[in-house]
Formats: structure tokens, C-alpha cells, sequence
């Protein structure tokens, strides 16, 4: 069974920087681009990062560039986003979605459980 | 970047109605559509991809078409547990870019 965990969402000042973790079981984890998708407070989803199955490629939402990083550790089974430089804009809950294929172009076949981020001072 | 835009935004019907939504991108993008539906609490789960494909699991009611810039979803014989939001992504290429979804409700 496919399972998705994420942790590391926290309150975090305006400005502050946080590390989301989402571990993987039940597929093999090298063999799948992965995502990850936010969803402000009563809003719709909004795509942030993605990265190829083995991290090499990585893809970011305009929103997001040059603030946040998508990174993989295939050895442990984890997806990481370290965000920086976070903004009120960036509260939400996020979660980490597995593509159905080894590239980013591919739907989402999983959804973790979602972790939630508020930016406020 | 391409734009994908939901229609409605809401609808309302009834038991055992068949039920439209539209979904159209600001550019061609083949068949690189997939639907998604998120109930009330609950994470997203994947519909319908490739357009038209449906996900393992999900009932025959659902079914999606279209190719280029013009999709739909459609729920034959809507059913109570069908409430729920719903929702188009492109991903033929980064950003995978989600419609603003479409809440669907029963009358």
C-alpha cells in the first residue's frame, strides 16, 4: 500500500524559512517523479514543485521560485521542500503527491495526508 | 504559462442527474488531463487521467473527453456521495497548473 507522510509544517514568522519532509512507502521510490501541492485555506489547489524520479530535474510554480527547494534522498525514501524567504501568502497546508510515471508529466495517482504551514507573526 | 479555466465555479443537482464540467486550457495540451476530486475534509483523489483513462477503482459514472483545449468531466446518475470539488490539472508540462475548481453540490 502506497503511503505518503509528511511532517515539518509549523507557525513561521514572516521571512523565516522551514523544511518540509514527506516519507514514501509501498513503491519504489527512485522509479516516480514527485510533487508538491498546496491548498490555502478554503482555496483550490495550487502546484508548487516537482522533481524527475531521480532528482535531476526540478520544476518550480512562479510563486515559489527562488524561494523554495525540491530535493529527493532515494536512499532514505523522502521527498524534502525547504522553503525560505516565506510570506503570509505561503500559509497552507501542503502535501507531497506521487506522479504516475518516472517524469513530472504525469498525473497524481497519491496524496499524503497534507501538512499545514502558517506564515504570521 | 498556460491558464486552465473551470466552468462552472458551482452547480447544483439532483440524484440521478447527469452531470457537465468543462474545463479549457489557454493552450493545446494533447491529452495531458487529468480530474481530480476532493470531498469535504478530504485529500484529492484522482479521477480520470489522459483525458479520458479512469483511475482504477473509480465508479463507471465518471468519464472524461476532449483533447486539445476543451475537456469535460461528466457523473452519470450523480450519486449523494459525489459532493464534493472538483478539479482539471495539466501536466504535459511544468507548471502543472490546476483549474480554480468547480463545487458541486446535491439539490
Amino acid at each position: 500500500e502506497v503511503q505518503l507522510l509528511e511532517s515539518g509544517g509549523d507557525l513561521v514568522q514572516p521571512g523565516g524559512s522551514l523544511r518540509l519532509s514527506c516519507t514514501a512507502s509501498g513503491f519504489t521510490f527512485n522509479n516516480y517523479a514527485m510533487n508538491w501541492v498546496r491548498q490555502a485555506p478554503g482555496k483550490g489547489l495550487e502546484w508548487v514543485s516537482g522533481l524527475s524520479g531521480g532528482g535531476e530535474i526540478t520544476y518550480y510554480a512562479d510563486s515559489v521560485k527562488g524561494r523554495f527547494t525540491i530535493s529527493r534522498d532515494n536512499s532514505k525514501n523522502t521527498l524534502y521542500l525547504q522553503m525560505s524567504s516565506l510570506r503570509a501568502d505561503d500559509t497552507a497546508v501542503y502535501y507531497c503527491a506521487k506522479a504516475r510515471g518516472l517524469g513530472i508529466a504525469a498525473a497524481v495517482n497519491y496524496w499524503g495526508r497534507g501538512t499545514l504551514v502558517t506564515v504570521s507573526s | 504559462d498556460i491558464q486552465m479555466t473551470q466552468s462552472p465555479s458551482s452547480l447544483s443537482a439532483s440524484v440521478g442527474d447527469r452531470v457537465t464540467i468543462t474545463c479549457r486550457a489557454s493552450q493545446g495540451i494533447s491529452n495531458y488531463l487529468a480530474w481530480y476530486q476532493q470531498k469535504p475534509g478530504r485529500v484529492p483523489k484522482l479521477l480520470i487521467y489522459g483525458a479520458s483513462t479512469l483511475q482504477s477503482g473509480v465508479p463507471s459514472r465518471f468519464s472524461g473527453s476532449g483533447s486539445g483545449t476543451v475537456f469535460t468531466l461528466t457523473l452519470n446518475s450523480l450519486q449523494p456521495e459525489d459532493v464534493a470539488t472538483y478539479y482539471c490539472q495539466k501536466y504535459n508540462s511544468a507548471p502543472l497548473t490546476f483549474g480554480q475548481g468547480t463545487r458541486l453540490e446535491i439539490k
